[in-house]
């Protein structure tokens, strides 16, 4: 079956403009992560979604980053007046168990480049 | 707080040789131990996890981790690396503490010498 999808998988933005960031999970799968890896780090925990609720969001860096998820499948990252130090690659995951019962599925990101 | 300690950036080896990557972790009562491998232009799979029981556990692509409480460890290895090995792996910890986060090491990147 289809994986875990995100788009777009690259995107270019202004320094003060706002980005939307898409996740597919697959399909059935409850447990929905987002991370964020910058160059050379591993991967930062930003927020993580049960159905549609977030019963976590401690790894989020600021308040220009929300995310949201809607019937309980596609997930929305966004990030208002980027900032250059927003440049990374975010990454979505999706479990079908809280993470510490089952694999997550990883999909193969969004870059984000902040000029 | 759990934290996990990759110490290794980068390592080299030769293919067909032993490799072990180190993983250290910290955590207050008995973690939830993974290992994901990130491909060049691939997405994070799923190499090992440890929950519990025996504390040597087998995974895909030939590796095996051995959790050590005393050491609060958990060494990946495997017996004969293949070119196709060379990747970045991840060592991640997860705990009941919180349901929802696994905390990720900050990788180690693997390259196999011809």
């Amino acid at each position: 079956g289809a994986g875990v999808s995100q788009s777009p998988s690259n995107k270019v933005t202004e320094k003060g403009k706002d980005v939307e960031l898409r996740c597919d999970p697959i399909s059935g799968h409850t447990a929905l992560y987002w991370y964020r890896q910058s160059l050379g780090q591993g991967l930062e925990f930003l927020i993580y979604f049960q159905g549609n609720s977030a019963p976590d969001k401690s790894g989020l860096p600021s308040d220009r980053f929300s995310a949201e998820r809607t019937g309980g499948s596609v997930s929305t990252l966004t990030i208002q007046r980027t900032q250059q130090e927003d440049s990374a690659v975010y990454l979505c995951a999706s479990s079908s168990q809280p993470a510490f019962f089952d694999e997550q599925y990883f999909g193969p990101g969004t870059r984000l480049t902040v000029t | 707080a759990q934290s996990v300690t990759q110490p290794d950036i980068h390592i080299t080896v030769s293919e067909g040789a032993s490799l072990e990557l180190r993983c250290n972790y910290s955590y207050g009562a008995t973690p939830y131990l993974f290992w994901y491998v990130q491909s060049p232009g691939q997405g994070l799979q799923l190499l090992l996890k440890y929950f519990s029981g025996d504390t040597l556990v087998q995974g895909i692509k030939g590796f095996e981790a051995e959790f050590k409480r005393s050491q609060s460890s958990f060494n990946l290895r495997k017996p004969s690396v293949h070119w196709s090995d060379a990747a970045e792996y991840f060592c991640a910890v997860g705990g009941s503490s919180s349901a929802s986060k696994i905390i990720f090491g900050s990788g180690t990147r693997l390259s196999i010498r011809p």
